[in-house]
């Protein structure tokens, strides 16, 4: 069964970069069937897609984020990662990693989300 | 890129059934067959209960269903049990292959 678990920094300063990494068990960030995406949800708020990144290499981001953001992808490891540059306290909330099947809205696997905080 | 339209809340006494839309555009939902719906509970992770538009999960209840007409997409719930009380957000394919939530909508079982 595929499981993905989020990590990094719980506690990021302003103006810094956030990075967190996605460990995928259970299935390979190799496969050309899925899309591996990152999703955020403000304390109190809905969701929003960040952006997604195909096992060739290819991204696609949120417009609204676009400029500060990289997903990138570690296929030695089985990890996928995302950077959020210049961030600022809107940038709190909690950070889920996910799975997405090809040529479907089919999102069947999350990680169980963590928390990053913009603080000085 | 704005968030597709949901209500804030809607509610339903237990055996009822309740409808949620989601209204976006001819970009996102009205242009694609490519609308997902998740379930969250207080403290946890999102939950597929519906993908492209109608179909849904090995080990969903079929109390959940989806459809779509124009630009506004539904999830129905019948039956309404206890633990159905949770947000629902909807989900769905935008231009440039990005995608784009709803606001979401909290549930309220009387």
């Amino acid at each position: 069964q595929l499981q993905l678990q989020e990590s990094g920094p719980g506690l990021v300063k302003p103006s810094e970069t956030l990075s967190l990494t996605c460990t995928v068990s259970g299935g390979s960030v190799s496969s050309n069937s899925y899309y591996w995406v990152w999703i955020r949800q403000p304390p109190g708020k809905g969701l929003e897609w960040i952006g997604n990144i195909y096992y060739s290499g290819s991204t696609y981001y949120n417009p609204s984020l676009k400029s500060r953001v990289t997903i990138s992808l570690d296929t030695s490891k089985n990890q996928f990662s995302l950077k959020l540059s210049s961030v600022t306290a809107a940038d709190t909330a909690v950070y889920y990693c996910a799975r997405r099947r090809g040529g479907s809205s089919d999102l069947d696997s999350w990680g169980q989300g963590t928390l990053v905080t913009v603080s000085s | 890129q704005s968030a597709l339209t949901q209500p804030a809340s809607v509610s339903g006494s237990p055996g009822q059934s309740i409808t949620i839309s989601c209204t976006g555009t001819s970009s996102d939902v009205g242009g694609y067959n490519y609308v997902s719906w998740f379930q969250q509970h207080p403290g946890k992770a999102p939950e597929l209960m519906i993908y492209d538009v109608s179909n849904r999960p090995s080990g969903v209840s079929n109390r959940f269903s989806g459809s779509k007409s124009g630009n506004t997409a539904s999830l129905t719930i019948s039956g309404l049990l206890a633990e159905d009380e949770a947000d629902y957000y909807c989900n769905s394919y935008a231009p440039s292959s990005t995608w784009v939530f709803g606001g979401g909508t909290k549930l309220t079982v009387l």
